[in-house]
Formats: structure tokens, sequence, C-alpha cells
């Protein structure tokens, strides 16, 4: 089974310029979540689809940040336009839909590393 | 504003030696604790999700014991080898927090010498 799957594994770019980080959940996987995590400090939510809804957004920093899941399949974030803070390592997790007070665990891509110059 | 605390926040041991490190987070409306292992470039992987106080948990020679009253989680590797080296994550999830929101530390790296 192929797991969670995320591209580029490394971004460039510029000041200014727009990102799109994109996310392979696992197959059958109905919840994906984006965290991001900035040198030096911890891994923090951003924000968490089931399906094609967003379900909690509550952790996006602001509007540059855009989040999609159209047919609730694969996932992509843009961020328009990049700014310096937003350089760090952008993971994403998807995890089976287990139900009402069950904790599933939540499966982990690689990262993408985006470097905002 | 919850916050999760690691300690130490790296270590350095011998091979074959046993350690341990502690996760502590909020001890009010405490939901599930995780614990990641996660190597540089690879993805985190999941080692224990817990969810009541006094829950031991192991996997091969690590172990993991959790307190949520006193709100504090230890993970323990026993006799520690080279590809143990990963930083160690804890992540809190609160009962007010959706599916995912989870608060991680900033982690514990651990490197072991051979």
């Amino acid at each position: 089974e192929a797991g969670v799957t995320q591209f580029p594994s490394h971004s460039v770019i510029e000041k200014g310029q727009t990102v799109t980080l994109r996310c392979d959940p696992i197959s059958g996987h109905d919840n994906l979540y984006w965290y991001r995590r900035v040198m030096g400090k911890e891994i923090k939510f951003l924000l968490h689809f089931v399906k094609e809804s967003k379900q909690d957004e509550s952790g996006m920093p602001n509007n540059r940040f855009l989040a999609e899941r159209t047919g609730g399949t694969y996932s992509t974030l843009k961020v328009q336009p990049a700014e310096l803070e937003d350089s760090g390592v952008y993971f994403c997790a998807s995890s089976q839909d287990q139900g009402v007070d069950v904790v599933a665990e939540a499966f982990f891509g690689q990262g993408t590393r985006l470097t905002v110059v | 504003i919850l916050n999760v605390e690691q300690s130490p926040q790296s270590l350095h041991v011998q091979e074959g030696d046993s350690t341990n490190f502690t996760c502590s987070f909020p001890s009010s409306n405490f939901y599930a604790l995780h614990w990641y292992r996660w190597e540089t470039a690879k993805s985190p992987e999941a080692l224990f999700v817990m969810t009541l106080n006094g829950d031991e948990k192991k996997k091969g020679r690590i172990s993991a014991t959790l307190n949520t009253k006193e709100g504090y989680s230890y993970l323990y590797i026993k006799g520690s080898q080279p590809e143990d080296s990963a930083t160690y994550l804890c992540a809190f999830r609160d009962y007010g927090g959706s599916q995912g929101n989870l608060i991680f530390g900033k982690g514990t790296k651990l490197s072991v010498k051979p």
C-alpha cells in the first residue's frame, strides 16, 4: 500500500511568487491534514479536510494560504504571494474515519521543504 | 495557549544504553497523546497513541507511559541502537480540538553512537 506522498520534496522560490504543494493521501483515507514546521520550532497544525470539506482551518496563518481538496482525493496548498516567513517544512497526513471517540492514527508524508528567498 | 514541552532537547547516548525522555502537556481537557519518531527528510512515523491515564504501550524496545492527571508521558528506549537515532515528537490533543488538531512539542533529538 502506498503511503502519503507529497510533491515537490523541495521548492525554492522568491518572495512574492506563488507555490503550490500537493499531497496524495493513502487511498481510502477520508481525513487529510496539513501541518507546517518552521525551522527551530514545533510542528503546527494548519487544517483538516474530511473528504472535500474543510473540517477545521483554525491553524491557517492568513489568507495568503489556500487549501483545496477537490473530489476528496488529493489536496493542494497554495501560498500566494509567498513571504520569507513562510519558509519551512509542510507536512501532510491522512487517516481513516474510525468513528466518534476513536483516536485514529495519522500517517505522514515526508514533507515539502519550502524556502522563500 | 496550550503548550507541550519535551525534555531534554537533545540526547547523546552510547549503543546499548537505555534512555528515556519526557513530554509534558496540559492536564485539563486531555483527549489523546501521540508519539512519533522522525528522521529528517523522512515521514514522521507513528509510535503510539495513548488515551487512558496509566496507559503503558510497547513496541519492540520502545515503550511509553501516560499520566494524564499530572500531565506527562515518558518514552523509554531499552538498549539503544544507532538506528534509533531520530527526533522523537509528542503531540497532544485536547477535548476542544478537532481530530488532527494536534499540539506538538519541539521534540527530543536522540543520537546513538556505535
